[in-house]
């Protein structure tokens, strides 16, 4: 059954620092990998997806990676802003037509 | 641009009552998943459905909870009786078709006294 992780579960940082977020996942065998972020009490918005075959997407101040052989992803977030407080998910999607299977999370706070 | 619309945004309800949460696909989307989120864990799925077929509703308590999408479009999840561990937040997200990604709505936040 696969499992996905997220380390750390939380992190504060000062404005401007660059960070990464991680994600592990226990099969390697994956269709895709999102990344989504969540405000508090909202819904998610997809920040990346990458697919199998891809390393690496980038959006803005983000980049994603994706090694599929070692089960792992993360996410680089450059110049951070307290706008980019929120949590955020990662998940991945074992095979074409099936659910995302989620992380807890990594919450996240920037602070002025 | 277009957005999966969800109601009620919050519910608070007592124990032992039915519930019934709506959702409004992206236009044209055939794929229509229901998650539940409890608070501090990721979204698990509940059910998916293809058009007005489901897909899959392994993890759906079948005891409680029943989900219909009967025109292929909007659909709606109910949950009768609620119990105290439904306090969650239930996401609904559509996809063009199956292969492609997922848009999630602003979900309904549903809390059982």
């Amino acid at each position: 059954k696969q499992e996905v992780t997220q380390i750390p579960a939380a992190l504060s940082v000062p404005e401007g620092e660059n960070l990464v977020l991680n994600c592990s996942f226990t099969d390697s065998a994956i269709y895709n990998l999102q990344w989504f972020r969540q405000d508090p009490g909202k819904g998610l918005t997809s920040l990346l997806l990458i697919q199998s075959s891809q390393r690496e997407q980038t959006s803005g101040r983000l980049n994603a990676s994706l090694d599929k052989s070692s089960g792992r992803s993360t996410l680089y977030i450059a110049a951070s802003q307290p706008g980019d407080s929120a949590t955020y998910l990662c998940a991945v999607r074992h095979q074409a037509g099936t659910a995302l299977i989620f992380g807890k999370g990594t919450t996240l706070s920037v602070s002025s | 641009e277009a957005e999966v619309a969800q109601s009620p945004r919050y519910k608070i309800t007592e124990k032992s009552q039915a519930v019934a949460f709506w959702c409004d696909p992206i236009s044209g989307h055939a794929t229509l998943y229901w998650y539940r989120q409890i608070l501090g864990q990721g979204p698990e799925l509940l059910v998916q459905f293809q058009d007005e077929s489901v897909v899959d509703d392994s993890q759906l308590p079948k005891d409680r909870f029943s989900a219909e999408r009967l025109k292929g479009v909007d659909s709606t999840l109910k949950i009768q009786p609620a119990e105290l561990g439904d306090s969650a937040m239930y996401l609904c997200a559509s996809s063009l078709n199956r292969r492609y990604e997922q848009y999630f709505g602003p979900g309904t936040r549903l809390t059982v006294t």
